[in-house]
């Protein structure tokens, strides 16, 4: 059964810091993997998609990294910012496209 | 704009009653939507995928006579908690998944039942 971990549960940061989130996985066999961000009482915003074949993805400050064979994935944020305060999520779809296997997230603080 | 649209997005309940969300995909026909509920500091747990035209496939652990799931057309499908209870009160989230298998998520509905 496909487990998701996300390291660390919690992160507080000064504005400016470049910061690194982790997402592992246990069976590789997956179809894509995407990080989301989730603001309190709101719901879900996809944030980067990365597909099995893929290594990286990039988006503004934030770059995305995908180890298949390793299990792991890294979301990196350049130069952050206290708008960056949230909890993000890494989820792993499975190589059917049949389930949605989520991280319990990373609460991030950004400080001004 | 929004490619899956879910409402409500707030409702309180009284215990005992029944409460409806409804979750639409906008942009595209989705054969497949799936269903989650998150509880306070707990990861999103998938609690049934939704197909459209067929039964409903429930994780172990998810009532489906408590957990009720319509798919009756290609754009809308429905989670109805039936005699919802205060442990009930939690984030419930749908998803939709294209052709490419990009993951859409509706904006989610908080059930709050006093």
């Amino acid at each position: 059964k496909q487990e998701v971990t996300q390291i660390p549960a919690a992160l507080s940061v000064p504005e400016g810091e470049n910061l690194v989130l982790n997402c592992s996985f246990t069976d590789s066999a997956i179809y894509n993997l995407q990080w989301f961000r989730q603001d309190p009482g709101k719901g879900l915003t996809s944030l980067l998609l990365i597909q099995s074949s893929q290594r990286e993805q990039t988006s503004g400050r934030l770059n995305a990294s995908l180890d298949k064979s390793s299990g792991r994935s890294t979301l990196y944020i350049a130069a952050s910012q206290p708008g960056d305060s949230a909890t993000y999520l890494c989820a792993v779809l499975n190589q059917a496209g049949t389930a949605l296997i989520f991280g319990k997230g990373t609460t991030l603080s950004v400080s001004s | 704009g929004a490619v899956v649209s879910q409402h409500p997005s707030w409702v309180i309940c009284k215990s005992g009653t029944s409460v409806k969300i409804e979750c639409r995909s906008l942009d595209f026909q989705a054969t497949t939507m799936f269903w989650y509920r998150q509880f306070p500091k707990q990861s999103l747990m998938l609690m049934a995928t939704s197909n459209e035209g067929s039964k409903a496939t429930y994780e172990q652990g998810v009532e489906k006579d408590k957990f009720l799931i319509n798919h009756a057309s290609l754009t809308l499908s429905t989670l109805t908690v039936t005699s919802a209870h205060p442990e009930d009160s939690s984030f419930y989230i749908c998803s939709t998944r294209n052709s490419g298998n990009t993951i859409y998520f509706g904006e989610g509905s908080w059930l709050t039942v006093v």
